[in-house]
């Protein structure tokens, strides 16, 4: 157990919806980033969260949007969801950023869009 | 270009015997990290070991050591007294000096066999 949690575990929703991914870090970790799995591209980066501000954007699509709180969880928004969304939505948290942190990945949301 | 490279899509191995995962990277920063990630077919990523640019020893944690080759460029997991517990998808992964992302090879599926 990484200490990072993710809820749902598990999500089944049709074409054109809204979800909604939860994340808390890890205890004391400041920065959290959010990854998509998926069969084709393989495992991307899609932005990063430090103590509330944003630190650093990746392949993430305009219909994504994410926020850290001031409790230091993080969300990410998926909107206008379309089939090839559907993927493993992985979190992870670092103490601190850059050098040699370690990022510690939590359980994922797998998303599944009809 | 690809940053990270796992040229083995799957490899085999008897229990009890040792087996070595190839990772290769490119990068022109002279300060990166690397790492390696287990996934399981529950789907979590679960961090293993960590290689900094300018650590002058292989990294080494219980039965994971790090076979880390600057000039190649390689950075290869080696797995000592395989378990079956030890089938699962392997991850390769970078970060670069400039950048709190990490990129991804396209894993390896390692089998263990009794």
């Amino acid at each position: 157990d990484s200490g990072v949690t993710q809820t749902p575990k598990h999500l089944i929703t049709a074409t054109g919806q809204r979800v909604t991914l939860r994340c808390s870090p890890r205890s004391g970790d400041l920065s959290v980033y959010w990854y998509q799995q998926s069969l084709d591209q393989g495992l991307q980066f899609l932005i990063q969260y430090y103590n509330g501000e944003e630190r650093a954007k990746g392949n993430i699509l305009e219909r994504f949007s994410a926020q850290q709180f001031p409790d230091l969880h993080s969300e990410l928004n998926l909107s206008s969801l379309e089939l090839g969304d559907s993927a493993l939505y992985f979190c992870a948290s670092s103490v601190d950023v850059g050098g040699s942190e370690t990022q510690y990945f939590g359980p994922g949301t797998r998303l599944l869009v009809l | 270009a690809q940053k990270i490279t796992q040229t083995q899509p799957g490899m085999f191995v008897q229990e009890k015997e040792a087996v070595t995962l190839d990772c290769t990277y490119d990068t022109s920063d002279p300060s990166y990290g690397l790492f390696w990630y287990k996934q399981p077919s529950s789907g979590e990523m679960i961090f293993l070991i960590y290689q900094g640019s300018y650590d002058q020893q292989n990294a080494t944690e219980g039965r994971y050591s790090l076979n880390f080759q600057k000039a190649r460029k390689s950075a290869n997991l080696v797995i000592s007294a395989s378990q079956l517990g030890d089938s699962a998808m392997y991850f390769c992964a970078m970060r670069e000096g400039g950048s709190e992302k990490l990129v991804f090879g396209k894993g390896t599926k390692l089998t263990v066999n009794p």
